[in-house]
């Protein structure tokens, strides 16, 4: 238990359907992420937030539409997207993007499935 | 741009130690080593971090080179739960807005 959820775990969808990820972290952080992991590579960083401001949108198509209410909760907002988009989706707080303590903590992440 | 250099993969005998090399050869003196790990369909996880002296936790050892260009990452004894992919990481110790960026790790396989 890494102080950082994610729902829902799994998640299928047709390409035409709408649908949100949720992040919610319990750890005061300020600082909060989304990565994508296709199979068998690496973690890409798409969006970072801090303060609730995102500093960061790693060209990541529109389909994909972050969402940050206040510094705890993080959500991905999903429509109109393609089977390529079939990943596990992870996020991830730190207590600030810069600084001495800025390990990050993750999420157990959203297996996503596009049909 | 790859900071890190990583072998692709190793395997360690359960019980025993296993030791992870990382060469960061380009890093700079405000640059701290990080390591993670990410079990198999897991977020990663946070194990260790350094700058220039070793570093003990209850996870790890990280052992740094007095160059600072190399590092390893000991896991004295290692067990099954411990099979993840380990990555390691250089980021600058203060100062800016700075995200990690995850390479492809070294497969570690822990065999009874």
């Amino acid at each position: 238990e890494t102080g950082v959820t994610q729902t829902p775990r799994h998640l299928v969808m047709g390409m035409t359907n709408k649908k949100s990820l949720k992040c919610e972290q319990h750890l005061g952080h300020n600082a909060m992420y989304w990565y994508k992991q296709s199979a068998k590579k690496p973690l890409e960083l798409m969006f970072v937030y801090n303060f609730k401001e995102q500093t960061e949108n790693n060209s990541v198509p529109s389909r994909f539409s972050p969402e940050c209410p206040n510094s705890s909760h993080l959500f991905l907002h999903l429509h109109t997207l393609q089977p390529e988009d079939s990943a596990l989706y992870l996020c991830a707080s730190s207590q600030d993007p810069g600084g001495s303590y800025n390990e990050q903590f993750f999420g157990p992440g959203t297996r996503l499935t596009v049909l | 741009d790859a900071k890190t250099t990583q072998p692709t993969s190793m395997d360690c005998a359960e019980g025993r130690a296993a030791n992870l090399p990382c060469n960061h050869s380009t890093i700079s003196g405000n640059e701290y080593v990080y390591w993670y790990r990410q079990i198999h369909s897991q977020g990663p996880q946070y194990i260790i971090h350094g700058l220039k002296n070793n570093e003990t936790n209850e996870m790890a050892s990280l052992i740094i080179t007095e160059d600072r260009k190399s590092s390893t990452l000991i896991l004295p004894h290692a067990t099954l739960r411990d099979t993840a992919v380990y990555y390691c990481i250089v980021r600058p110790a203060s100062g800016g807005s700075y995200i990690p960026t995850f390479g492809r790790g070294t497969s570690l396989i822990v065999h009874p």
